[in-house]
């Protein structure tokens, strides 16, 4: 059974930074493209960023470029995000998501919440 | 970036009746080469990440009911559901992955009436 499992959310101060992991299981993790995707009540669901299998190809959202990291280590089976310069539009519950051959999210985690407030 | 504009924003239906969301994109999603459409419809439970419903525009994932179909092309699709079910009850967001970003429209709410 594939499952993705979020963690390393939390509070933080603007500025500040957190790291987000994602641990993966049930499928072969190296084999596959993944993706960091947010959540707000205001801006909805926004993909953030995404990573190869290899980790060789890596894309950001405009909103994040500069700021963010998207990382992963396939012997650990786990994908990263590290977010620094955080500000309070930044908070939202933050999915990672498994893509599907370079189409759909197959799978998503079930998210790690993140709060930026002073 | 493509922008995806759904309509309405919210709606509530009768059991067993048919509910019916629209889906437009600020520019094609069909990629002519392989007359695919790039469009994906997920459904979102409250308090649970989205789940893929529909992808290509038209083809259901495996295990979702035949009462969940989609359509259209190029830019204007729908997400049909018949014989509203009480299970139904979610919002649900067309994407495109025709291109990076990938987008998601703003969701549309879906009740019992």
């Amino acid at each position: 059974e594939v499952q993705l499992v979020e963690s390393g959310g939390g509070w933080v101060q603007p500025g500040g930074s957190l790291r987000l992991s994602c641990a993966a299981s049930g499928f072969t993790f190296s084999s596959y493209e993944m993706n960091w995707v947010r959540q707000t009540p205001g801006k909805g669901l926004e993909w953030l960023s995404y990573i190869s299998g290899s980790g060789n190809t890596i894309y950001y959202a405009d909103s994040v470029k500069g700021r963010f990291t998207i990382s992963r280590d396939n012997a650990k089976k786990s994908l990263y995000l590290q977010m620094n310069s955080l500000r309070a539009e930044d908070t939202a519950v933050y999915y990672c998501a498994r893509e599907e051959m370079a189409t759909t999210y197959g799978y998503w985690g079930q998210g790690t919440l993140v709060t930026v407030s002073s | 970036d493509i922008v995806m504009t759904q309509s309405p924003d919210s709606l509530a239906v009768s059991l067993g009746e048919r509910a019916t969301i629209d889906c437009k994109s600020s520019q094609t999603v069909l990629f002519i080469s392989n007359n695919k459409n790039y469009l994906a419809w997920y459904q979102q439970k409250p308090g649970q990440p989205p789940k893929l419903l529909i992808s290509w525009a038209s083809t259901r994932e495996s295990g979702v009911p035949d009462r969940f179909s989609g359509s259209g092309s190029g830019t204007d699709f729908t997400l049909t559901i018949t014989s509203l079910q009480a299970d139904d009850v979610a919002v649900y967001y067309c994407q495109q992955y025709y291109t990076t970003p990938r987008t998601f429209g703003q969701g549309t709410k879906v009740e019992i009436k």
